[in-house]
């Protein structure tokens, strides 16, 4: 099954904002609300920083926002800072009964 | 508090079968909504989500790797097993568990992951 689409790399300067575009189909992010996002730092397990499209878990910071437009979900991430330099993964429930990642994308902070 | 950890060969040979344990504390996997899926990632390479066991005993797989999946879970003890058939060289990954209760299959929760090399 094809991974959902991620772009391969971002970057953005401390302070700034930046947004992670996931881009599915009719038969996941189209159709669920049940877009996940988490980061990833080098050598460490994935984090959970959004579920349900834009809720966040207890602990995360409200920097971190997500939303969902048809078939594309996004995570913006404002105020960037150092500790944000990590691999970011989306993913959502399809309609297959199964869940699909996206390819990742890499934050760089310049 | 919630943790969870993987464990099982670190090495397997080609056409073995590989069986993961996946050993988990604070939560029930009795209590409704609950669920442990696993997910594995090559190294350099992305998530891929491979099954999910929930609490009714409900069981879902990756519908490109099903047929060589399985898992299951000991009621008895706080462990869920994965066992996936006819390894390759390609299955080489960290494989992990993660927990998940009723959000949207998202999952909150995550082991340290595990190695496993597929190799002659």
């Amino acid at each position: 099954q094809s991974a959902l689409t991620q772009p391969a790399s971002v970057s953005g300067s401390p302070g700034q904002s930046i947004t992670i575009s996931c881009t599915g189909t009719s038969s996941d992010i189209g159709d669920y609300n049940y877009v996940s996002w988490y980061q990833q730092h080098p050598g460490k397990a994935p984090k959970l920083i959004i579920y349900q499209v834009s809720s966040r878990p207890s602990g995360i910071s409200i920097r971190f926002s997500g939303s969902k437009s048809g078939n594309t979900a996004s995570l913006t991430i404002s105020g960037l800072q150092a500790e944000d330099e990590a691999d970011y993964y989306c993913s959502s429930f399809r309609s297959s009964n199964s869940v699909i990642f996206g390819g990742g994308t890499k934050l760089t902070v310049l | 508090q919630i943790t969870l950890k993987e464990s099982g060969p670190t090495v397997v040979k080609p056409t073995q079968t590989l069986t993961l344990t996946c050993i988990f504390s604070g939560f029930s996997l009795t209590t409704s909504g609950v669920g442990v899926g696993w997910i594995r990632q090559p190294p350099g390479k992305a998530l891929e989500w491979l099954a999910l066991i929930y609490w009714d005993d409900d069981k879902r797989y990756s519908p490109s790797l099903k047929t060589r999946l399985t898992v299951t879970w000991d009621t008895s003890k706080n462990e869920v097993a994965l066992t996936m058939t006819n390894m390759d060289p390609v299955d080489t990954a960290t494989y992990y568990c993660a927990h998940t209760h009723s959000n949207g299959d998202a999952f909150d929760m995550w082991g340290q992951g595990t190695r496993v090399t597929v190799s002659s």
